[in-house]
């Protein structure tokens, strides 16, 4: 039973334009979300985090949104880089004030095109 | 800041033998967590550590799979015996507070079994 859902395998972007990414999740004890993005051969990198009590967190080109009703988020990317080809992980943490083990979705392999 | 440290990188092993994977984590992280990720997935928690305790084993394949952290620093995983469903990357991740939900990952250990 997957908890949290990226349905998307693959997404092809055109460089500079904006890159979305989904993520969907049935929990509704999920209370913080974080987005990692992983090259080949190296662990998964953290790239920006939201809170349930937040709709959107920003940093630099990257911007998360939080639907809670719709238990949804994306990531915005925007402008898309080449150096942003990867794969990018969507997890989940129950309440608990942190450092429980993350709950991750399958995951969406970003390509940006030159 | 030197990273989360693991090795070996990768290992091919055949069916029934035994394979053990070791995790230094980020200096001062008193959290620390073993995922596994199977090609296609996103990882999946198998066991947190605080300290040298067990916070969370709920989802630790008991039978064949062990884990340690003795002195609350190094960590090792131990498979035994291995089957052929094992084949995966297995990931290491540290945090440095027990409130805080952003774990860093080492580069992972890739298994074969044969």
């Amino acid at each position: 039973d997957q908890q949290v859902k990226q349905n998307s395998p693959s997404l092809s972007v055109q460089e500079g334009r904006i890159s979305i990414l989904n993520c969907d999740y049935t929990n509704s004890m999920f209370d913080y979300f974080l987005w990692y993005k992983k090259y080949p051969a190296e662990g998964p990198t953290f790239l920006i985090s939201i809170s349930s009590i937040k709709d959107k967190n920003e940093d630099g080109r990257f911007t998360v949104f939080l639907n809670k009703s719709a238990k949804h988020l994306s990531l915005h990317i925007v402008p898309s880089q080449p150096g942003d080809s990867a794969v990018y992980f969507c997890a989940a943490s129950v309440s608990g004030g942190g450092a429980d083990g993350l709950t991750f979705g399958k995951g969406t392999h970003l390509i940006i095109q030159p | 800041e030197a990273g989360v440290a693991q090795s070996p990188r990768y290992k091919i092993i055949e069916k029934r033998q035994s394979v053990a994977f070791w995790c230094n984590p980020i200096s001062g992280h008193a959290t620390l967590y073993w995922y596994q990720q199977i090609l296609g997935q996103g990882p999946k928690l198998l066991i947190q550590f605080q300290n040298n305790g067990v916070v969370d084993d709920s989802q630790l394949p008991k039978d064949r799979f062990s884990a340690e952290r003795l002195k609350g620093v190094d960590s090792t995983l131990k498979i035994q015996p291995a089957k052929l469903e094992d084949s995966a990357v297995y990931l290491c991740a540290s945090t440095q507070r027990l409130d805080s939900y952003e774990q860093y990952f080492g580069p992972g250990t890739r298994l074969t079994v044969t």
